[in-house]
C-alpha cells in the first residue's frame, strides 16, 4: 500500500507571507498531481509532475517533484486569501488502472 | 458542457434504507471512480471501473454497490445504509479518453444517515 503523509496538517499566514508545504512517501509514484479543494466542493487539480526534479510554476504556486519520484513540495508566494483551502497531494503508480493515492490533505488559511 | 454532475448534492436518509448515488460524465473518458471523504481519513477509494460492465472494489468496498452499463453513467447504490456511511461522496473521472494519470472530481454529495 502507498502511503502519501501531508505537513503540515494545518497552516494559517497572514497575507503576503511565504509558505512550503510537503508531500511524502516511501514508495516511488509514476506522477503526482496537487488538487485544491474549497468548502462544499470538489478537488479541482492544480498540476500534474511526471518527471524526477521537475518543477513546475502556476502563477504564484511553484510545485517541485523530488528526484526520487518519492515526495513534492508546493511553494506559495505572497499568499493570498483566495488561497485557502484543502491542498491534496495524489500519487500514481505505473499499472495501478488509473488509480491514485490520495494524502489526507493540508488545510491553509490566509487571513487579510 | 458540465463535464461531470452528481446528484442528488444532498440527501438525508434512515438506517436500513437504500439509497444511489447518481454519477454522469459528459465525455466519453474510461475510467470512473467512487470516493468518500471524512474528516482524518481524506479521500478513501470506493469502487471504480474501466469501461462500461467492469468494476472494481477499492479501498472501501464494503456495504456498496456500482454498476456500470453505459459508459457515461456510474451509480452507486448503499444497499442497507449505515450510520458510518455519513460522508461526502466524490465521483471522479479520468484525464482523457484511454486513461491518464489524473482524476476531474464532480461536486459532491453530501449524505446523512439518521
Amino acid at each position: 500500500t502507498q502511503l502519501l503523509e501531508q505537513s503540515p496538517q494545518f497552516l494559517s499566514i497572514q497575507e503576503g507571507e511565504n509558505l512550503t508545504v510537503y508531500c511524502n512517501s516511501s514508495s516511488v509514484f509514476s506522477s503526482l498531481q496537487w488538487y485544491r479543494q474549497e468548502p462544499g466542493e470538489g478537488p479541482v487539480l492544480l498540476v500534474t509532475v511526471v518527471t524526477g526534479g521537475e518543477v513546475k510554476k502556476l502563477k504564484r504556486l511553484t510545485f517541485q517533484f523530488g528526484d526520487a519520484r518519492k515526495d513534492s513540495s508546493l511553494h506559495i508566494t505572497a499568499a493570498q486569501p483566495g488561497d485557502t483551502g484543502l491542498y491534496l497531494c495524489a500519487g500514481a503508480v505505473d499499472g495501478a488502472n488509473s488509480k491514485l493515492t490520495f494524502g489526507k490533505g493540508i488545510t491553509l488559511s490566509v487571513r487579510p | 458542457d458540465a463535464g461531470i454532475t452528481q446528484s442528488p448534492r444532498y440527501k438525508i436518509t434512515e438506517t436500513g434504507r437504500q439509497v444511489t448515488l447518481m454519477c454522469h460524465q459528459t465525455w466519453s473518458h474510461s475510467y470512473m471512480f467512487w470516493y468518500r471523504q471524512d474528516l482524518g481519513h481524506g479521500l478513501r477509494l470506493i469502487y471504480y471501473s474501466a469501461a462500461a460492465d467492469i468494476t472494481d472494489k477499492g479501498e472501501v468496498p464494503d456495504g456498496y454497490v456500482v454498476s456500470r452499463s453505459k459508459t457515461e453513467n456510474f451509480p452507486l447504490t448503499l444497499e442497507s445504509a449505515t450510520r458510518s456511511q455519513t460522508s461526502v461522496y466524490f465521483c471522479a473521472v479520468d484525464g482523457m479518453p484511454g486513461g491518464q494519470e489524473t482524476q476531474y472530481f464532480g461536486p459532491g454529495t453530501r449524505l446523512l444517515v439518521l
